[in-house]
């Protein structure tokens, strides 16, 4: 069964260190997520992401935050300067046309020192 | 803007017991979706409900969606270990250019006491 895929799955960084979380989406997908959960607490909303363009993103997503697509299959997220609050466990997820589901990756932890 | 409430936070029950999560939404939803995550994994989709009133089962799994269209429940019946996890509802609504973002509850996290 096609799953998504995220790299790493643990990254350590200094406070204000620029971090680049990396996504395989399911090939066919058309539709693009990056959520994040800290320990702990909710699952949160970033941005979704389609036809090569952000179309949503939410307050936490702000000017140290972005977003790329830059070949076919990878679907990064990157934070230019990483703060403590940024810790936290982001998930990447994907949803294909016609379908209601988006499927989640298994995370990667970050961890801002 | 939108926000999904969700109680109890905390359920410890005795296998075979039965458990209930509730969701609250601040307004109305035009679909909603339940998540299972397991302990240090990712959230899982389990189904979504659209129609006002639906009643959806999956095994030992009940899902409702309130008639307002504002509020769902999850119920397990006989409860076992397997079933320890945290459950999140999500409110999903459209995001622009066709995509969908999806508002999450607190999550009700299950112990299962075998």
């Amino acid at each position: 069964e096609p799953e998504v895929t995220q790299t790493p799955s643990h990254q350590v960084t200094q406070m204000g260190q620029e971090v680049i979380l990396r996504c395989v989406p399911i090939s066919n997908h058309l539709y693009f997520y990056w959520y994040r959960q800290i320990l702990g607490q909710k699952v949160e909303f970033l941005v979704s992401f389609y036809n090569n363009e952000i179309s949503e993103k939410s307050e936490i997503f702000d000017d140290q935050f972005s977003v790329e697509r830059p070949d076919g299959s990878n679907f990064t997220l990157k934070i230019r300067s990483t703060k403590l609050e940024d810790s936290a466990m982001y998930f990447c997820a994907s949803e294909g046309v016609f379908t209601d589901t988006q499927y989640f990756g298994p995370g990667t932890r970050l961890t801002v020192l | 803007g939108q926000q999904v409430m969700q109680i109890p936070q905390y359920q410890h029950v005795q296998e075979g017991e039965d458990f209930t999560t509730y969701c609250n939404s601040s307004t109305t939803l035009s679909n909603i979706q339940w998540y299972k995550q397991r302990p240090g994994g990712h959230p899982v989709f389990l189904i979504q409900l659209v129609k006002s009133g639906e009643v959806k089962k999956q095994k030992r799994l009940t899902f409702q969606f309130g008639e307002a269209k504002k509020n769902s429940s999850l119920h397990i019946t006989a409860t076992q270990t397997t079933d320890v996890g945290t459950y999140f509802c999500a409110g999903r609504r459209r995001s622009g250019a066709g995509s969908y973002q999806l508002t999450f509850g607190k999550g009700t996290k299950l112990s299962v006491i075998p």
